[in-house]
C-alpha cells in the first residue's frame, strides 16, 4: 500500500516555465488537497477536490491549476513559474467521512524557481 | 473565518522531562482539532484529534491533547519526552460544516536534549 505519492521529489525551473507535479493515491480517498509550505507559515492550502471532476480554491491559488478526472490523481500545474512559488509542496488525501479530517500526506516536492 | 496559532517556533526539553506544544485556535462554530508531526525530509502524519467528548485526547507515541473550550487551547502533551521526539509539531483547526480545508499553524520546532 504505496499511501499518498508525489512526483517529482526536487524540481529546479526558470521563471516562466511551466511544469506539472504529480500527485496519486490508491486508498480511494475522495478528497484531495495541494499545501505549500514556506518557512514560518506553516501549510497553506492551494486547491482542493472532493470527488473526480470537483475542484476548488484554497487560501492561496493563484499561479496554479489544478484537475481531478480520476479518483486517483491529483496534479498541480504550475502555469508560469514565479521565484515566489520557490517552496515545498505537499498533496494530501482523506476518506469520504466528514468527520475524520484526519490528512494523509505525501513526502513532498521541493521546488526552485530561479 | 479559522484560524490557529502557535505562540513558541521552539521548544526545548530534556529528555525524561514532560513536554507542552502550545496551540490556541479561532473558529466560528464547533472546532475540529488536530496535531501532526513532520520529521526531516517528510511528509506530516497525523497524531491525534479532537472531534467531540472528552476533552483529553489520547494519540500516537503516547502523546496527548487538552482540549479547553473556555481558553480556546489545544495543547499537546507528552509525561516523558524521548530524544525520537524531536520534530516540527503543527495544530490544525477546522469548523464542524462546510468544506474540510484545514487551517494550520506555523509550527513549533520540538528540541529534545539528551
Amino acid at each position: 500500500n504505496a499511501g499518498v505519492t508525489q512526483t517529482p521529489k526536487f524540481q529546479v525551473l526558470k521563471t516562466g516555465q511551466s511544469m506539472t507535479l504529480q500527485c496519486a493515491q490508491d486508498m480511494n480517498h475522495e478528497y484531495m488537497s495541494w499545501y505549500r509550505q514556506d518557512p514560518g507559515m506553516g501549510l497553506r492550502l492551494i486547491h482542493y477536490s472532493v470527488g473526480a471532476g470537483i475542484t476548488d480554491q484554497g487560501e492561496v491559488p493563484n499561479g496554479y491549476n489544478v484537475s481531478r478526472s480520476t479518483t486517483e490523481d491529483f496534479p498541480l500545474r504550475l502555469l508560469s513559474a514565479a521565484p515566489s512559488q520557490t517552496s515545498v509542496y505537499f498533496c494530501a488525501s482523506s476518506p469520504s467521512s466528514v468527520n475524520t479530517g484526519e490528512l494523509f500526506f505525501g513526502e513532498g516536492s521541493r521546488l526552485t524557481v530561479l | 473565518a479559522q484560524s490557529v496559532a502557535q505562540p513558541e517556533d521552539q521548544v526545548n526539553v530534556a529528555e525524561g522531562n514532560p513536554l507542552t506544544v502550545k496551540c490556541t485556535y479561532s473558529v466560528s462554530g464547533n472546532p475540529y482539532l488536530f496535531w501532526y508531526v513532520q520529521y526531516p525530509n517528510r511528509g506530516l502524519q497525523f497524531l491525534l484529534k479532537y472531534i467531540t467528548g472528552d476533552n483529553l485526547v489520547k494519540g500516537s507515541y503516547g502523546f496527548e491533547a487538552e482540549f479547553n473550550k473556555s481558553q480556546t487551547s489545544f495543547h499537546l502533551k507528552k509525561p516523558s519526552a524521548l530524544v525520537s521526539d524531536s520534530a516540527l509539531y503543527f495544530c490544525a483547526v477546522r469548523v464542524d460544516t462546510g468544506r474540510r480545508a484545514l487551517t494550520f499553524g506555523s509550527g513549533t520546532r520540538l528540541q529534545v536534549q539528551p
